[in-house]
């Protein structure tokens, strides 16, 4: 079973700061938190990922209490192609487990 | 473009037919993944080999039925598929990962598969 819950669809203004929240509160101590973006007909791709605090890339940020029961994805300046399904995966693929994605939140950005 | 390669990109097969699906990387990653993703769902996990072993089994029917001749190639051969297993499936890869890391997934693009 997926152990993350996020907001099923949101829409978001061309230029404007996104911010995806996940809810995992089973998270477990060795359990890292992987977001990835899927546009139609293509494959997940990998976003940014972190285990606690705040990471950031070229391409967003996450951030993470310090109690990981809950992260944030933050997209700067979003654009047209930015438009696109998120998902939020905790877990680590190593050891047989069994990492399972969420539902996902389509993000939508209007001009 | 991904470091993944699915071919075909698009197949449709008859439920009598056999047909193979072919996914292959060179990132030298040594764990390789088979998703099946219905329309406007996530993708769900089938089948995981680690180190050319078959490490994960879904419970998928027999129907679907994986290889993993080396560690750059991963097949899912088919037969015999109902209709209600049109959909894409997703190959990825990864390092296996120890304690104190884990390695995103890198995902190919996919074989769209309608069975009819």
């Amino acid at each position: 079973l997926a152990k993350t819950t996020q907001p099923i669809s949101m829409d978001s203004y061309e230029g404007q700061e996104v911010n995806i929240t996940c809810s995992h509160n089973n998270i477990a101590t060795n359990d890292y938190i992987t977001w990835y973006q899927q546009f139609p007909s293509q494959g997940p791709r990998f976003i940014i990922q972190g285990y606690k605090t705040k990471v950031t890339n070229e391409v967003a940020s996450l951030f993470i209490p310090a109690d990981r029961k809950s992260s944030t994805l933050s997209l700067p300046r979003v654009s047209l192609s930015d438009t696109a399904v998120y998902y939020c995966l905790v877990g680590v693929t190593y050891g047989n487990n069994r990492l399972a994605f969420g539902k996902g939140n389509q993000v939508v950005v209007i001009p | 473009d991904t470091e993944v390669t699915q071919t075909p990109k698009h197949l449709v097969m008859g439920m009598t037919n056999k047909k193979s699906l072919k996914c292959e990387q060179h990132m030298g990653h040594r764990a390789m993944y088979w998703y099946k993703q219905k329309a406007k769902k996530p993708p769900e996990l089938m089948f995981v080999y680690s180190y050319e072993k078959l490490s994960i089994n879904e419970s998928v029917p027999s129907r679907f039925s994986p290889e993993c001749p080396n560690s750059s190639l991963l097949n899912l051969h088919l037969h015999a598929l109902q209709p209600e297993d049109s959909a894409l499936y997703l190959c990825a890869s990864n390092l296996p990962g120890g304690r104190g890391a884990d390695s995103p997934l890198h995902f190919g693009n996919g074989t769209r598969l309608t069975v009819t």
